[in-house]
């Protein structure tokens, strides 16, 4: 299976100061489609895990534009231009390319200083 | 809206088995592939079970392979998990979660394996 490693393990951020989490994969994200199936998650404190990226860029609905993507290949990352209070939790990548199955970063948790 | 709401969950004893259920609502159940997804306590996600569309390609993941069995009926909607043999590191929240980019995700059910 793909390995997913993301760093920072622990992000602890500033209200309102920029945070960034990255995440590689042992091998290409490249689909033979075309398509990179690369996916950040977000979970609060005792919820379910919630999608707010895929295809490494592309916000879902509902999603604050303050949440981006970015990366290609091997090597992607999720930023928050401004962190909230709202966004304290664990964010995980996960891939969806070589599939079966989805295969899931550590997760970065993020927190307020 | 998309809904998908899991089942089945509690405590067993080490050895025991369980029939996890992911009710799914909201969307066409019988053209999504869907996963199986556990977080024991405190710590990540892991994919442990994937079946497609149809019933008929399944995934399990080695630590569960000969004990746990994905399963699907497209004409109740629902998605299954059969938990057999558990043992103490089963214990996790199960998520049942649509698609392979897990677009949607249920609220978990919790499986505690004690003695």
């Amino acid at each position: 299976d793909v390995v997913m490693t993301q760093s920072p393990l622990s992000l602890p951020v500033t209200l309102g100061q920029p945070a960034s989490i990255s995440c590689r994969s042992s091998q290409s994200l490249v689909h033979s489609d075309g398509n990179t199936y690369l996916n950040w998650f977000q979970q609060r404190p005792g919820q379910s895990p919630r999608r707010l990226i895929y295809k490494v860029s592309n916000r879902d609905s509902g999603v604050p534009d303050r949440f981006s993507g970015s990366g290609s290949g091997t090597d992607f990352t999720l930023k928050i231009s401004r962190v909230e209070a709202e966004d304290v939790g664990v964010y995980y990548c996960m891939q969806g390319t070589h599939w079966p199955p989805g295969v899931f970063g550590q997760g970065t948790k993020v927190e307020i200083k | 809206q998309v809904q998908l709401v899991e089942s089945g969950g509690g405590v067993v004893q080490p050895g025991r088995s369980l029939r996890l259920s992911c009710a799914a609502s909201g969307f066409v159940f019988s053209t999504y592939a869907m996963s199986w997804v556990r977080q024991a306590p405190g710590k990540g996600l892991e994919c442990v079970a994937v079946i497609s569309y149809d019933g008929i390609n399944k995934y399990h993941a080695d630590s569960v392979k000969g004990r746990f069995t994905i399963s699907r009926d497209n004409s109740k909607d629902t998605l299954y998990l059969q938990v057999n043999s558990l043992r103490t590191e089963d214990t996790a929240v199960y998520y049942c979660a649509r698609d392979n980019n897990a677009d949607y995700w249920g609220q978990g059910t919790l499986v505690t394996v004690s003695s």
